[in-house]
């Protein structure tokens, strides 16, 4: 079956390491996309990549790192950076960034703070 | 500040009878919209989109309705099942720049559907 896969479900950090969440797609999409979801609040853009070897910051990238080496991939990385990571995030994919597609969601990453 | 806004946090309604669901936006270079409805500790699930050049979309139960001229949208699920309890997510696309376009979200609607 084709679609998004992130890993793991529930991440539990404590306060000054860095975590990294992932994010695999086997849709052959050229875009990506790492979200942010906090309680009663909308989806904040983190960070979107439209190809291979090439990222762009969102709204709120502060405190977040990204890579993208292979098409399939797309790994975030919360950092000690980020003083309030506690949230869902979401990872996305479309066929490409230009155009008006929707994109295909994996099912989340929730990660609290020890 | 917001750009999508969904006003009602929460919506019940009858099996059987319509759901509503209600988003406004404010900026006038959003030219595409999306709905995506989303299930408890699950990713958001595309639901159906309109075009700035359509005022109707329609996909079975589910119909977008566009009102540019009052930057308003709204989706109607007739008739509503109880498999339709979810949080419905309001979302609006623009030409973001570099080739690329960015997805705004609205807070979302929680509709429960009571059998």
């Amino acid at each position: 079956d084709g679609g998004i896969t992130q890993s793991p479900k529930y991440l539990f950090r404590k306060e000054g390491q860095n975590v990294t969440l992932s994010c695999e797609q086997n849709l052959n999409h050229d875009a990506m996309y790492w979200y942010r979801q906090d309680p009663g609040q909308g989806l904040r853009l983190i960070y979107y990549s439209q190809i291979v070897n090439d990222f762009q910051k969102g709204d709120i990238a502060e405190g977040y790192s990204v890579s993208r080496e292979k098409k399939e991939s797309f790994p975030l990385t919360v950092t000690s950076a980020q003083k309030n990571p506690t949230a869902f995030y979401l990872c996305a994919s479309s066929i490409t960034s230009q155009g008006r597609q929707p994109q295909h969601f994996g099912d989340g990453t929730r990660l609290s703070i020890l | 500040d917001q750009q999508v806004k969904q006003n009602s946090p929460s919506l019940s309604v009858q099996e059987g009878r319509i759901s509503i669901l209600n988003c406004d936006y404010t900026n006038s270079m959003f030219d595409y919209f999306l709905w995506y409805k989303k299930y408890p500790a699950e990713g958001p699930t595309f639901l159906i989109s309109i075009s700035s050049i359509k005022d109707k979309n329609e996909d079975g139960r589910f119909t977008v309705f566009l009102n540019k001229s009052a930057k308003h949208l709204s989706l109607h699920i007739v008739p509503s099942q109880p498999g339709d309890s979810a949080v419905y997510f309001c979302a609006a696309v623009a030409y973001s720049g570099a080739g690329s376009y960015q997805l705004t979200f609205g807070k979302g609607t929680k509709l429960s559907v009571i059998p």
